[in-house]
Formats: structure tokens, C-alpha cells, sequence
């Protein structure tokens, strides 16, 4: 399958820093990338919808000034938690698709905010 | 907002016994798609369904798509401990809408 590869895989920062996490697509161009977010033993929940070129959708609830959500070019999405507190401590996941393709996730980021 | 449900969300297994997850969605969905996660892991796509009554199969793996396009069925038969790990299915809304919306997921245990 396609290969969508994430960095970082693990990142610690300090509370009130940022942190970028980065997406991208390797072998297709993703016309659509989504940002979840995972807690322990619990489902993805939705962040944000992004299209390239596009501002990102957010789902109710998410603080866009918070995750900033860039999506520059067919093969690469960013993350932005800024400025990050414990409670944002938690698994993030991005998935890319194609034009009428399944999505295709990233390995993940697990942030920890100390 | 469109909302999917699953369950079980546990399931515990003797190994070689058969496995079932079912999904129904609030909403019509376009297409249903099935991912597995394992421990540690990021979801991997098994399967999509878009016809309304598909079945498809994998191996030991048996997917049902519902004739109302709102509800869909995992089914493992003589579980190994190879398949221990978090069922999701998850499908974006009739209407073109690109949202993936996940179920809560089943978690799947195999004893051996």
C-alpha cells in the first residue's frame, strides 16, 4: 500500500513551547489529509480536515489558533501544537488520501508535554 | 453530527473460537471502510465495502456491508493471536463528504 510517514514518532517538550509534526505522502499525492487525535484505549477523533492549498477544516471543539494546520503542497501536512500544556500531552495521527482512495496513516506521534 | 457506533468495545477469545464486531452508523454512509490497529500501532486498512449488501473476504476474515448502507459487520473465523488487536471501521457520509468518521473501535484478545 501507500506510504505516509510521520516525524517525530515521539517528541517531549516543555509546557508554553511548540511543537510542529510533520505529514507527508511518499508515493501518491494526497488531496486530503486528516489530523487525529488518540487517548489511551479510545478511538481517533477527528481534529481537522485539510485540502492542499486550503485553509483546514476544524471539527467543533478544536482550538484552530492552537493546532495550526498547514497543508503547503500535495505531499506534505504540519501539525503545529503551540503552546503546548500537559493536557495536550496524547497520540497524534495524521491520514492522507487520494482522490477516491482509503486513507493511509502515518505511525503516529506521541507527545508529551512536561 | 454523524456518529458510529461499535460494539463490542472489549472482546476475549480462546483461540480458534470465532470473533464478531458490528458497526452501524447514524447516517447513510457512502462507503464503510474497516481498519485494524495493533498495540502500539497506527491503524491499517483492511477493507472497504460500497455496495449496499457487499460481502467481501479475506482469508479467515468476513465483511457485511447492510442493505441500508448504515450498518457493517466484522467476522473472524478460528481466531489466532495474530489477529489480537483494535477493530475500526469508520466511513465517510452519503453526500461527498471526505470525513472519515471512526466507531470507538473493538479490541480484540486472543488467548492461546
Amino acid at each position: 500500500g501507500a506510504v505516509v510517514s510521520q516525524h517525530p514518532s515521539r517528541v517531549i517538550c516543555k509546557s508554553g513551547t511548540s511543537v510542529k509534526i510533520e505529514c507527508r505522502s511518499l508515493d501518491f499525492q494526497a488531496t486530503t489529509m486528516f489530523w487525529y487525535r488518540q487517548f489511551p484505549k479510545q478511538s481517533l477523533m477527528l481534529m481537522a480536515t485539510s485540502n492542499e492549498g486550503s485553509k483546514a477544516t476544524y471539527e467543533q471543539g478544536v482550538e484552530k489558533d492552537k493546532f495550526l494546520i498547514n497543508h503547503a503542497s500535495l505531499t506534505l501536512s504540519t501539525l503545529t501544537v503551540t503552546s503546548a500544556h500537559p493536557e495536550d500531552s496524547s497520540f497524534y495521527i495524521c491520514s492522507a488520501r487520494g482522490l477516491f482512495s482509503e486513507a493511509f496513516f502515518g505511525q503516529g506521534t506521541r507527545l508529551t508535554v512536561v | 453530527g454523524q456518529q458510529v457506533m461499535q460494539i463490542p468495545q472489549y472482546q476475549h477469545v480462546q483461540e480458534g473460537e470465532d470473533f464478531t464486531t458490528y458497526c452501524n452508523s447514524s447516517t447513510t454512509l457512502s462507503n464503510i471502510q474497516w481498519y485494524k490497529q495493533r498495540p502500539g500501532g497506527h491503524p491499517v486498512f483492511l477493507i472497504q465495502l460500497v455496495k449496499s449488501g457487499e460481502v467481501k473476504k479475506q482469508k479467515r476474515l468476513t465483511f457485511q456491508f447492510g442493505e441500508a448502507k448504515k450498518n457493517s459487520s466484522l467476522h473472524i473465523t478460528a481466531t489466532q493471536t495474530t489477529d489480537v488487536g483494535t477493530y475500526f471501521c469508520a466511513g465517510p457520509p452519503q453526500g461527498g463528504s471526505e470525513k472519515l468518521v471512526f466507531g470507538k473501535g473493538t479490541k480484540l484478545t486472543v488467548n492461546p
